[in-house]
């Protein structure tokens, strides 16, 4: 258990449709990250939080967005719902900065009909 | 813009014999690399990451990597696999660019280890 937690573990949505993912960090973490692994596009980095404030930024299209909040839980918001974003969505957290380990959670499986 | 490749897509090995996982990157500078484990529905675990220093690098599970500059490689090593090392394995490489970075990952090498 990493101590990293994801919820939904798996979402079946439409097209068009919006939903929400949602990360909590380990405790004490403050960087959040948010990847995508899909078997067209391997494991792509989405985006990346510090503290409340975007840090870095990815392959993340302008469908998505993501926000982290002063509990420094994360959601990943995604819209307008294609076939081809069906994924699992995985966050990681880690300390500090990238010298610090990332810690990954056991991922949402996206699946979009 | 960076690039790693994981030339093999499978590798198949027998219990106990040694492994070599390979990874190529394509940066100009220095790049902060990693090794990362991702067992079947589970989300990834690092095994060792390289910034700076000592080129031979050891991780957890009784794996290593070295990298080579010359070669742009970063070969993960482990002498005996253990039946549980089966899994899909991932190298990726981050770029530092003002105190954050953007990690770019190969697309995995999945061992499988025979009894």
């Amino acid at each position: 258990d990493s101590g990293v937690t994801q919820t939904p573990k798996h979402l079946i949505t439409a097209t068009g449709q919006r939903v929400t993912l949602r990360c909590s960090p380990r405790s004490g973490d403050l960087s959040v990250y948010w990847y995508q692994q899909s078997l067209d596009q391997g494991l792509q980095f989405l985006i990346q939080y510090y503290n409340g404030e975007e840090r870095a930024k990815g392959n993340i299209l302008e469908r998505f967005s993501a926000q982290q909040f002063p509990d420094l839980h994360s959601e990943l918001n995604l819209s307008s719902l294609e076939l081809g974003d069906s994924a699992l969505y995985f966050c990681a957290s880690s300390s500090r900065t990238i010298a610090d380990t990332q810690y990954f959670g056991p991922g949402t499986r996206l699946t979009v009909l | 813009a960076q690039s790693v490749t994981q030339p093999d897509i499978h590798i198949t090995v027998s219990e106990g014999a040694s492994l070599e996982l390979r990874c190529n990157y394509s940066y100009g500078a220095t790049p902060y690399l990693f090794w990362y484990v991702q067992s079947p529905g589970q989300g990834l675990q690092l095994l060792l990451k390289y910034f700076s220093g000592d080129t031979l690098v050891q991780g957890i599970k009784g794996f290593e990597a070295e990298f080579k500059r010359s070669q742009s490689s970063f070969n993960l090593r482990k002498p005996s696999v253990h039946w549980s090392d089966a899994a899909e394995y991932f190298c990726a490489v981050g770029v530092n660019s003002g105190g954050s970075y953007i990690p770019t990952f190969g697309r995995g090498t999945s061992l499988i280890v025979h009894p």
